[in-house]
């Protein structure tokens, strides 16, 4: 069965700082991976995925994420924290030889100081 | 991207009673999902609703409590059947991404009293 964990419930950053938000992840088959973020009072939006290919994805906003296959991880991470990044972020999983279910991390609220 | 939305946006319902949820897309799409996010917590996948066919629950969702109903490839709803607080929620439907990712409605925030 799949499964995610964020080890981390919140993270506190001070803008302009590099920010890291950690997930693992647990699949019997090849993992794809995705990063979303959520608003207060809004609905999710995509950010990232690591499909295949290189291990280190680009996606919105400025945010990047490194698979590592070996570590089972696929932290989020952005070079300068911006005031406007805080809110919940979710990982997500999806098995690829079990369709289309995600499964999702519990999410961890980013709180960037200004 | 497909573009979402969801009616209502919130509500506040007695217990007991019944709420169907709305969801449409802007595009034909295979596979539409509903989550259910319970405050302060992860998105958990109620069901998987294909056009023609019934929809296929996860464990521990019941079609008597969540009827969902998918009359074409644009459109779905999601009942929301005898409440009790405990379904106060916010209810997210998905559709699947041409690239495996998936894309959101803005939800609805349900209060159950």
């Amino acid at each position: 069965a799949q499964s995610v964990a964020q080890p981390e419930d919140q993270v506190n950053v001070a803008e302009g700082n590099p920010l890291t938000v950690k997930c693992t992840y647990s699949v019997s088959g090849n993992p794809y991976l995705f990063w979303y973020v959520q608003y207060p009072n809004r609905g999710l939006q995509f950010l990232l995925k690591y499909i295949t290919g290189d291990n280190l994805v680009k996606g919105s906003y400025g945010f990047e994420a490194e698979f590592n296959k070996s570590q089972t991880s696929f932290h989020l991470k952005k070079p300068s924290a911006l005031v406007s990044d805080s809110a919940l972020y979710f990982c997500a999983v999806r098995d690829a030889n079990y369709g289309q279910n995600f499964v999702f991390g519990p999410g961890t609220r980013l709180s960037v100081l200004p | 991207s497909a573009v979402i939305s969801q009616k209502p946006s919130r509500d506040i319902c007695q217990r007991g009673t019944s709420l169907t949820i709305q969801c449409q897309v802007d595009s034909q799409v295979t596979m539409m999902f509903w989550y259910r996010q319970q405050p302060g917590q992860s998105l958990t996948l109620i069901a998987t609703a294909n056009q023609g066919s019934e929809a296929t629950y996860e464990s521990g969702f019941v079609i008597d409590k969540f009827p969902i109903s998918r009359p074409n490839l644009t459109f779905s709803t999601l009942t929301v059947s005898n409440m009790s607080p405990e379904d106060s929620s916010i209810y997210l439907c998905s559709v699947g991404g041409i690239l495996n990712e998936q894309f959101f409605g803005p939800g609805t925030r349900l209060t159950v009293l």
